[in-house]
């Protein structure tokens, strides 16, 4: 079971650049989401999706796009990169929006390490 | 606002026992949750508390007030594989994720 799986790990990007961010998970979760986390902050939700075809807005969505075409995979665009965007970003899934039916747990993948010159 | 305040940074000697605590305004709560955070990784679960009490797992233990909007997560027999950061957060009304920084514990011989 590879669980949430994100690719690159690392990236470094020119300003004015886009690039996508791959999150795949094979637990048949309806739910996932992107983060990002900053130094001295707590994790900022981006985007979110329900289930396939659903996407809605986080806490900071400007400068990022999702798409949700399969249970599977929910893809982050970053659609013109900019210094602000230097981050690590991080795909969450979960049974439901507020995790796992009993726990509450979010399954996270590894992490992507974004830097913007 | 919503807000989630935690301790920054904690020091704690191997083998003793650490209290980490965490105190929120959120609108609405539908639970309360602490992910340990290894530098460099990924956030993994931890506990889960919903309703008043304390819950009880292994050498983790985690506490809730709804009524004081307070939590701790207590780690005892401290290993060196304990130094990490740990993140509390808040389910709130819509049932959205409200996170804290992180309180960063540093385990020392």
């Amino acid at each position: 079971n590879a669980g949430v799986t994100q690719t690159p790990k690392f990236q470094v990007l020119k300003t004015g650049q886009s690039m996508t961010l791959q999150c795949a998970q094979d637990m048949n979760h309806e739910y996932m989401s992107w983060y990002r986390q900053d130094p001295g902050m707590g994790l900022r939700l981006i985007h979110y999706s329900v289930g396939a075809g659903i996407t809605d807005q986080g806490e900071v969505p400007n400068g990022y796009n999702v798409s949700r075409s399969t249970t599977e995979d929910f893809p982050l665009r970053l659609l013109s990169a900019a210094p602000s965007q230097t981050s690590v970003y991080f795909c969450a899934s979960s049974y439901s929006p507020h995790g796992d039916f009993n726990t509450g747990e979010l399954f996270f993948g590894e992490g992507s390490r974004l830097t913007v010159l | 606002g919503q807000n989630i305040d935690q301790p920054t940074e904690m020091t704690a000697t191997e083998g003793a026992i650490v209290q980490i605590n965490c105190t929120y305004q959120t609108s609405g709560f539908n639970g309360l949750f602490w992910y340990q955070q290894h530098a460099g990784e990924a956030p993994t679960f931890l506990s889960y508390n919903v309703l008043d009490g304390l819950e009880e797992k292994g050498r983790f233990s985690s506490f809730l007030s709804r009524s004081k909007g307070y939590s701790y997560l207590l780690l005892k027999e401290l290993q060196m594989k304990d130094s990490a950061s740990y993140l509390c957060a808040v389910s709130d009304s819509n049932y959205q994720l409200i996170w804290g920084a992180g309180t960063k514990l540093i385990i020392k011989p």
